[in-house]
Protein backbone atom coordinates (compact mmCIF):
# COMPACT_ATOMS: atom_id res chain seq x y z
CA UNK A 1 0.00 0.00 0.00
CA UNK A 2 1.95 3.10 -1.23
CA UNK A 3 -1.11 5.47 -0.45
CA UNK A 4 -2.42 8.48 -2.86
CA UNK A 5 0.07 10.19 -4.75
CA UNK A 6 -0.82 13.54 -6.36
CA UNK A 7 1.21 15.52 -8.91
CA UNK A 8 2.72 17.93 -8.95
CA UNK A 9 2.85 18.99 -5.57
CA UNK A 10 2.84 22.41 -6.41
CA UNK A 11 2.16 24.56 -9.19
CA UNK A 12 2.88 28.05 -10.16
CA UNK A 13 0.27 29.84 -13.31
CA UNK A 14 -0.44 32.90 -15.06
CA UNK A 15 -3.95 33.49 -15.11
CA UNK A 16 -5.60 32.45 -18.11
CA UNK A 17 -3.62 29.15 -18.88
CA UNK A 18 -4.73 25.75 -18.56
CA UNK A 19 -3.64 23.10 -15.90
CA UNK A 20 -3.76 19.55 -14.94
CA UNK A 21 -3.27 17.72 -11.85
CA UNK A 22 -3.09 14.26 -11.76
CA UNK A 23 -3.96 11.64 -8.56
CA UNK A 24 -3.09 7.99 -8.46
CA UNK A 25 -5.12 6.04 -5.70
CA UNK A 26 -4.35 3.13 -3.79
CA UNK A 27 -4.71 0.26 -6.27
CA UNK A 28 -7.59 -1.67 -4.84
CA UNK A 29 -9.51 1.17 -4.54
CA UNK A 30 -12.63 1.82 -6.90
CA UNK A 31 -13.59 5.32 -5.92
CA UNK A 32 -11.82 8.49 -6.55
CA UNK A 33 -12.99 11.90 -5.36
CA UNK A 34 -11.53 15.26 -5.74
CA UNK A 35 -11.76 18.14 -3.06
CA UNK A 36 -10.31 21.60 -3.24
CA UNK A 37 -9.42 23.46 -0.07
CA UNK A 38 -8.88 26.97 0.94
CA UNK A 39 -7.20 29.06 3.64
CA UNK A 40 -8.55 28.29 6.94
CA UNK A 41 -11.68 25.86 6.11
CA UNK A 42 -12.68 22.68 5.30
CA UNK A 43 -12.63 20.57 1.76
CA UNK A 44 -15.26 21.44 -0.71
CA UNK A 45 -16.18 18.33 -2.66
CA UNK A 46 -15.92 18.59 -6.32
CA UNK A 47 -16.46 15.39 -8.08
CA UNK A 48 -16.15 11.95 -7.91
CA UNK A 49 -15.64 8.77 -10.18
CA UNK A 50 -16.39 4.53 -9.18
CA UNK A 51 -14.07 3.14 -11.12
CA UNK A 52 -14.45 5.11 -14.44
CA UNK A 53 -17.80 6.30 -14.58
CA UNK A 54 -18.07 9.92 -12.99
CA UNK A 55 -21.38 9.99 -11.08
CA UNK A 56 -21.65 13.47 -9.65
CA UNK A 57 -20.08 16.57 -11.45
CA UNK A 58 -22.80 18.91 -10.45
CA UNK A 59 -20.35 20.36 -7.86
CA UNK A 60 -17.64 21.48 -9.93
CA UNK A 61 -16.83 25.00 -9.05
CA UNK A 62 -17.34 26.10 -13.31
CA UNK A 63 -17.56 24.81 -16.55
CA UNK A 64 -13.30 25.57 -16.59
CA UNK A 65 -12.98 22.50 -14.61
CA UNK A 66 -13.32 19.11 -15.77
CA UNK A 67 -12.07 15.42 -14.61
CA UNK A 68 -10.97 12.10 -16.05
CA UNK A 69 -10.67 8.78 -14.99
CA UNK A 70 -10.25 6.79 -18.09
CA UNK A 71 -9.54 3.75 -17.17
CA UNK A 72 -10.43 3.37 -13.38
CA UNK A 73 -7.16 3.67 -12.20
CA UNK A 74 -5.71 7.27 -12.01
CA UNK A 75 -7.34 10.50 -12.69
CA UNK A 76 -6.84 13.48 -13.74
CA UNK A 77 -8.27 17.18 -12.52
CA UNK A 78 -7.97 19.96 -15.49
CA UNK A 79 -8.67 23.97 -15.11
CA UNK A 80 -9.31 25.76 -18.14
CA UNK A 81 -8.18 29.85 -18.43
CA UNK A 82 -7.23 29.73 -14.52
CA UNK A 83 -8.42 32.66 -12.53
CA UNK A 84 -6.75 34.27 -9.58
CA UNK A 85 -9.50 32.45 -7.61
CA UNK A 86 -8.41 29.05 -8.62
CA UNK A 87 -5.96 29.37 -6.34
CA UNK A 88 -6.16 26.55 -3.73
CA UNK A 89 -4.75 23.21 -2.95
CA UNK A 90 -6.57 20.74 -4.67
CA UNK A 91 -7.19 17.26 -2.64
CA UNK A 92 -7.63 13.79 -4.26
CA UNK A 93 -9.05 10.95 -1.61
CA UNK A 94 -9.97 6.99 -2.77
CA UNK A 95 -11.52 4.87 -1.01
CA UNK A 96 -12.54 0.85 -1.13
CA UNK A 97 -16.21 0.08 -1.91
CA UNK A 98 -18.47 1.19 0.84
CA UNK A 99 -16.11 1.33 3.42
CA UNK A 100 -16.38 4.62 4.66
CA UNK A 101 -12.84 5.49 4.95
CA UNK A 102 -11.17 8.26 2.78
CA UNK A 103 -7.43 8.10 1.98
CA UNK A 104 -6.20 11.45 1.07
CA UNK A 105 -3.17 12.34 -1.17
CA UNK A 106 -1.25 15.29 -0.23
CA UNK A 107 -2.45 17.87 -2.14
CA UNK A 108 -1.78 19.82 -5.28
CA UNK A 109 -0.94 24.06 -4.28
CA UNK A 110 -2.24 25.48 -7.04
CA UNK A 111 -0.91 29.31 -7.27
CA UNK A 112 -2.75 31.23 -9.92
CA UNK A 113 -0.41 35.28 -10.79
CA UNK B 1 -28.43 21.27 3.45
CA UNK B 2 -26.71 19.01 5.19
CA UNK B 3 -23.49 20.86 7.21
CA UNK B 4 -21.40 20.44 9.97
CA UNK B 5 -20.17 23.31 12.58
CA UNK B 6 -17.18 22.53 14.98
CA UNK B 7 -15.20 24.89 17.37
CA UNK B 8 -13.61 27.94 16.42
CA UNK B 9 -9.80 28.07 16.81
CA UNK B 10 -7.20 28.01 17.61
CA UNK B 11 -7.71 26.48 20.52
CA UNK B 12 -4.50 26.62 23.18
CA UNK B 13 -3.74 24.03 26.11
CA UNK B 14 -0.89 23.04 27.95
CA UNK B 15 0.68 19.26 27.72
CA UNK B 16 -0.84 16.90 29.72
CA UNK B 17 -4.54 19.32 29.60
CA UNK B 18 -8.27 17.45 28.94
CA UNK B 19 -9.43 18.12 24.95
CA UNK B 20 -12.63 18.67 23.89
CA UNK B 21 -13.66 20.30 20.20
CA UNK B 22 -16.83 20.11 19.70
CA UNK B 23 -18.47 19.31 16.49
CA UNK B 24 -22.26 19.61 15.78
CA UNK B 25 -24.10 18.40 12.32
CA UNK B 26 -27.44 18.77 10.23
CA UNK B 27 -28.26 16.09 8.29
CA UNK B 28 -31.27 13.98 6.67
CA UNK B 29 -31.05 10.50 7.13
CA UNK B 30 -27.97 8.55 9.45
CA UNK B 31 -24.58 9.93 8.12
CA UNK B 32 -21.24 8.45 9.34
CA UNK B 33 -19.29 10.87 11.06
CA UNK B 34 -15.49 11.41 11.15
CA UNK B 35 -12.81 13.30 12.59
CA UNK B 36 -10.05 14.23 10.75
CA UNK B 37 -6.03 15.19 11.51
CA UNK B 38 -3.88 17.28 9.54
CA UNK B 39 -0.61 18.01 10.86
CA UNK B 40 1.63 20.67 9.86
CA UNK B 41 3.03 20.17 6.17
CA UNK B 42 0.83 16.64 5.91
CA UNK B 43 -2.20 15.15 4.27
CA UNK B 44 -5.30 14.71 6.19
CA UNK B 45 -5.79 11.75 7.72
CA UNK B 46 -8.73 9.67 9.21
CA UNK B 47 -8.41 9.90 12.90
CA UNK B 48 -11.75 8.05 13.77
CA UNK B 49 -14.89 7.56 12.64
CA UNK B 50 -18.90 6.26 13.70
CA UNK B 51 -21.87 4.61 11.71
CA UNK B 52 -24.41 4.57 13.64
CA UNK B 53 -26.13 6.29 16.20
CA UNK B 54 -24.14 5.52 19.98
CA UNK B 55 -21.38 4.04 18.30
CA UNK B 56 -17.83 5.73 19.73
CA UNK B 57 -14.79 5.71 17.69
CA UNK B 58 -11.47 6.18 19.11
CA UNK B 59 -8.14 6.13 18.05
CA UNK B 60 -4.67 7.37 19.51
CA UNK B 61 -6.38 8.30 22.60
CA UNK B 62 -8.97 10.07 20.88
CA UNK B 63 -12.56 9.38 20.82
CA UNK B 64 -16.23 10.93 19.74
CA UNK B 65 -19.37 9.37 20.06
CA UNK B 66 -22.24 9.69 18.12
CA UNK B 67 -25.30 10.96 19.67
CA UNK B 68 -27.79 11.73 17.33
CA UNK B 69 -30.27 13.07 19.96
CA UNK B 70 -27.93 16.10 20.36
CA UNK B 71 -26.55 15.69 16.66
CA UNK B 72 -23.22 16.35 18.45
CA UNK B 73 -19.71 14.51 17.68
CA UNK B 74 -17.23 16.04 19.83
CA UNK B 75 -13.60 14.84 20.24
CA UNK B 76 -11.93 14.24 23.72
CA UNK B 77 -8.35 13.51 24.84
CA UNK B 78 -7.82 13.13 28.44
CA UNK B 79 -4.38 14.09 28.32
CA UNK B 80 -2.83 15.69 25.36
CA UNK B 81 0.59 15.95 23.91
CA UNK B 82 2.58 18.64 22.13
CA UNK B 83 2.79 16.04 18.98
CA UNK B 84 -1.26 16.37 18.95
CA UNK B 85 -0.59 19.94 17.81
CA UNK B 86 -2.58 20.43 14.05
CA UNK B 87 -5.92 20.52 12.52
CA UNK B 88 -9.26 18.68 13.17
CA UNK B 89 -11.86 18.61 10.74
CA UNK B 90 -15.24 17.10 11.71
CA UNK B 91 -17.25 15.70 9.04
CA UNK B 92 -20.08 13.69 7.36
CA UNK B 93 -20.72 11.40 4.96
CA UNK B 94 -23.68 12.77 1.87
CA UNK B 95 -24.65 10.49 -0.48
CA UNK B 96 -22.53 8.53 -2.52
CA UNK B 97 -19.89 8.76 0.87
CA UNK B 98 -18.88 12.72 -0.27
CA UNK B 99 -17.20 14.09 2.43
CA UNK B 100 -18.95 17.57 4.10
CA UNK B 101 -16.68 19.20 6.22
CA UNK B 102 -16.47 21.78 9.15
CA UNK B 103 -14.40 24.42 8.70
CA UNK B 104 -11.45 23.21 10.84
CA UNK B 105 -10.05 23.62 14.54
CA UNK B 106 -6.47 24.32 14.82
CA UNK B 107 -5.16 22.66 18.26
CA UNK B 108 -1.96 24.15 19.68
CA UNK B 109 -0.33 22.52 22.79
CA UNK B 110 1.99 24.18 25.06
CA UNK B 111 5.26 22.39 26.62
Amino acid sequence: DTGVSQDPRHKITKRGQNVTFRCDPISEHNRLYWYRQTLGQGPEFLTYFQNEAQLEKSRLLSDRFSAERPKGSFSTLEIQRTEQGDSAMYLCASMRGSSYEQYFGPGTRLTVT
Amino acid sequence: GNSVTQMEGPVTLSEEAFLTINCTYTATGYPSLFWYVQYPGEGLQLLLKATKADDKGSNKGFEATYRKETTSFHLEKGSVQVSDSAVYFCALTDSNYQLIWGAGTKLIIKP
